[in-house]
Parts: C-alpha cells; sequence; structure tokens
C-alpha cells in the first residue's frame, strides 16, 4: 500500500539529547513537509522540502533540523536546543511543492520529556 | 503572515443534528482546504476549495467559500457518531506566501 511511514510512535527524550524521527513515503511525492501539533492546537509547520536536496524554514524551525537526501525520506532531528518539544508530530508529503495541493498525513511520533 | 481563526473552537451536538464550523481570514485567500482529525489520529483531507463563492458538497457535508475568498465554513447535515472529530481549515494567501496555515480546529463532540 501507498502511504507515508513515521516512526518511532513515541519517542522520549532526555535532557541534552538529539532525536530523530523517522518518515518515509513511498507515494513518489515531490514535496514533504513536518508539522508539530499541541494539545488543543492547529499544526505549525517547522520545515518543507520542495524537492530533494533542498528544504526550507517553516514557523517554528528554532530548535529543529532536516534532511532530504532522498525523494522517499525526510527525517527530522530535535536538537537539545528546543526547550520545549514535547509534543505530536506528523509529517506530510503532496504531490508537489505548490500550496493548492492536498497534503497526505503519516499516523504521526509522540515526543516526550523524561 | 497568514493568519486564520477559526470558530467554534468546540460544538456538542446531539446525532441527528447539524453542525457547522467557520474558518476567517483578514486577507484575500488564494485557497482552503479542510481536513478531518479523528481521536488519537492524524489529519484527513476532506475537499480543496479556490473559487470565489464555491460550494462543493460530499454526501452530508457542504462546503462553502465567501465572495470575497475570506472566509468559509463547513456544514454537516445529521451527524452521526462517525463525524466526531476535529475539523481544521487550512489556507494559503498565494502571491508568494510560503505555507498552509492552519487554523485551531472545531472539536466536534456528538450525544447519542
Amino acid at each position: 500500500d501507498g502511504g507515508i511511514t513515521q516512526s518511532p510512535k513515541y519517542l522520549f527524550r532526555k535532557e541534552g539529547q538529539n532525536v530523530t524521527l523517522s518518515c518515509e513515503q513511498n507515494l513518489n511525492h515531490d514535496a514533504m513537509y513536518w508539522y508539530r501539533q499541541d494539545p488543543g492546537q492547529g499544526l505549525r509547520l517547522i520545515y518543507y522540502s520542495q524537492i530533494v536536496n533542498d528544504f526550507q524554514k517553516g514557523d517554528i524551525a528554532e530548535g529543529y533540523s532536516v534532511s532530504r537526501e532522498k525523494k522517499e525520506s525526510f527525517p527530522l532531528t530535535v536538537t537539545s536546543a528546543q526547550k520545549n518539544p514535547t509534543a505530536f508530530y506528523l509529517c506530510a508529503s503532496s504531490i508537489s511543492g505548490t500550496w493548492n495541493q492536498p497534503q497526505h498525513f503519516g499516523d504521526g511520533t509522540r515526543l516526550s520529556i523524561l | 503572515g497568514q493568519q486564520v481563526m477559526q470558530i467554534p473552537q468546540y460544538q456538542h451536538v446531539q446525532e441527528g443534528e447539524d453542525f457547522t464550523t467557520y474558518c476567517n481570514s483578514s486577507t484575500t485567500l488564494s485557497n482552503i482546504q479542510w481536513y478531518k482529525q479523528r481521536p488519537g489520529g492524524h489529519p484527513v483531507f476532506l475537499i480543496q476549495l479556490v473559487k470565489s463563492g464555491e460550494v462543493k458538497k460530499q454526501k452530508r457535508l457542504t462546503f462553502q467559500f465567501g465572495e470575497a475568498k475570506k472566509n468559509s465554513s463547513l456544514h454537516i447535515t445529521a451527524t452521526q457518531t462517525t463525524d466526531v472529530g476535529t475539523y481544521f481549515c487550512a489556507v494559503n494567501s498565494g502571491g508568494g506566501a510560503d505555507g498552509l496555515t492552519f487554523g485551531k480546529g472545531t472539536h466536534l463532540i456528538i450525544q447519542p
């Protein structure tokens, strides 16, 4: 089946630790996105990539980093500089990077602080 | 930047009653998308509106885009328990503006 796979489903971070969230898609989509969702809130854009080997900061990029070395993969690293990382992280993809394409979401990763 | 307000934040209805959520922007929009997120799930794309005054229907769901392209609504007729979830609008202002800005969502709670 085509889709977006995020792993792990749950993740715990210790103080001062970097953690990496995985996102893989087999939809052959050019664009991929990372969002953060806090309880009762909408989605906020962290980073996006409209094409392989290129990515842009979203509204809340501080404390996060990404790479896009392969079309199907867009991992997100939550660094120790992100002081409030507890949230639900959603990865999405779309056919192209224009903002009028439907976005397809993975099941998300819940990150908590130990 | 793009800003969007979605109201109400919560809506309790009896099963069978109608439900409406509204999405309002201070700027003219290029397009608006609607998503549904079930409890514990991920957002799922429902529809996109791009034309002034556009109305689209999906079974019991009716989506409207305002004439000025600054607001939109989602109306559900005769709600069912399967409609439970949070409904989000997501907007883009066009003109090179980057990103979809999501509203905070309307949580639909249905009492049987």
